[in-house]
Order: C-alpha cells, then sequence, then structure tokens
C-alpha cells in the first residue's frame, strides 16, 4: 500500500523557516500532485497548497510547496507566526485511493 | 463564495446506520468530485471516498468497502455509514477538490460529529 510518511513534530521560534517534508513509499509519489493541509486545533483543516506549490487565494506567500524527484515533497512556511501552530497533513493518491500523510504537529515557540 | 454546509451532531448505538449530507453552494456543483474524510478523536486525516460528478462513479476506502455509500443529487453529497461501532466515533468531513485536481482537496465542510456508544 501507498504510504506518505512525515515527521511527527516540528518546532521552530517566531521568525523563523521551518520545512516539513513529506516522503511516498514506493517510488510513487512522482506520479500525483501533493497538496498539504493545516488544521488548527477543534477546526477543520484548510488547504495551504496544492498541486505541489499552487497557493489558494487568501494563504500568504510565507507559505510554499516543492516537490524533489527524489520521491519528497516540502511544505515550506517563512516568517512564521504564532498563528502558523497547528498540525499540518500532506496528502496525494495512487491512482485508486487518496492518501494522507499522519501529519506533522507544528510548534512555534 | 464556495459554501459546504453539513448536517448536525448524530448520536448513534452500535450496530446502527448514520447518514450525513453535505449542502454545497457558490460553484457549479455538478462538475466537481466531492470526498469524505474523517478524523477520529486525537488521530489523522482519514481518507472514506469520493464520488464523481454525474454520480456514477464512486470510490471507496478498501477499508470501508461494504459497509459505507456515497450518493449525491442536484446540491447535495450524502455518506451512509451502517454497522457502526465505537471505533467510528470521530468529526466526518465532506470536501470539495480543486478545478484539474479530482483528488485533492480544496474546500472543507465543517465537520459533522458522530459518537458511537451504548
Amino acid at each position: 500500500n501507498f504510504m506518505l510518511t512525515q515527521p511527527h513534530s516540528v518546532s521552530e521560534s517566531p521568525g523563523k523557516t521551518v520545512t516539513i517534508s513529506c516522503t511516498g513509499s514506493s517510488g510513487r509519489i512522482a506520479a500525483s500532485y501533493v497538496q498539504w493541509y493545516r488544521q488548527r486545533p477543534g477546526s477543520a483543516p484548510t488547504t495551504v497548497i496544492h498541486e505541489n506549490d499552487q497557493r489558494p487565494s487568501g494563504v500568504p506567500d510565507r507559505f510554499s510547496g516543492s516537490f524533489d524527484s527524489s520521491n519528497s515533497a516540502s511544505l515550506t512556511i517563512s516568517g512564521l507566526k504564532t498563528e502558523d501552530e497547528a498540525d499540518y497533513y500532506c496528502q496525494s493518491f495512487d491512482g485508486a485511493n487518496v492518501v494522507f500523510g499522519g501529519g506533522t504537529k507544528l510548534t512555534v515557540l | 463564495q464556495v459554501q459546504l454546509v453539513q448536517s448536525g451532531a448524530e448520536v448513534k448505538t452500535p450496530g446502527a446506520s448514520v447518514k450525513i449530507s453535505c449542502k454545497a453552494s457558490g460553484y457549479i456543483f455538478t462538475a466537481y468530485y466531492m470526498h469524505w474524510v474523517r478524523q477520529a478523536p486525537g488521530q489523522g486525516l482519514e481518507w472514506m471516498g469520493m464520488i464523481n460528478p454525474g454520480g456514477n462513479h464512486i470510490n471507496y476506502a478498501q477499508k470501508f468497502q461494504g459497509r459505507v455509500t456515497i450518493s449525491r443529487d442536484s446540491s447535495t453529497v450524502y455518506m451512509e455509514l451502517s454497522s457502526v461501532r465505537s471505533e467510528d466515533t470521530a468529526v466526518y468531513y465532506c470536501a470539495k477538490p480543486p478545478l484539474g485536481v479530482y483528488y485533492g482537496m480544496e474546500v472543507w465542510g465543517q465537520g459533522t460529529t458522530v459518537t458511537v456508544s451504548s
């Protein structure tokens, strides 16, 4: 089964830059776009990146997505703010099933 | 603007069925897939299935095959889960994909809490 692996948690200080990785199994992440979602406690997820590197309207350009030919994708958040503290999930597709990563808890301290 | 409004919280006893609705507005409903995703307490996001714009092609996650039914009409998508058990206690979300990437999610519903308890 196709899987996406994320770090369980990351932490960084306000104003700094953090990168969250998302690694696909079996070399298959390259076949589909990767999306990234943010979820604050008690709230529904919101989309911060779709199609590897596209920001929906309203998402600040501090958020960027990238895709690496070595079977991984990354979400980078620059100029960290305390409001960025949340869980972040990557998501892709194996041709039949949508697959989510396990989520990364970002702490901004 | 695009909105997905889900039905209210449900409390079910084990073995019952639950049906949740997701009413869409602000876009051409018949042009987009729709997904259902759930999240158990303290856990990550789990995809349940998706339905195509015409409602005649539905992919279910293998875990839910035989227990979940996704359907749609002119403006609403439904998800019915049968034979519920305590492990089905979760928040259930519908989500609309962006244009051109039917397997992604762009806009999410507010979530519906389903509690299964005897």
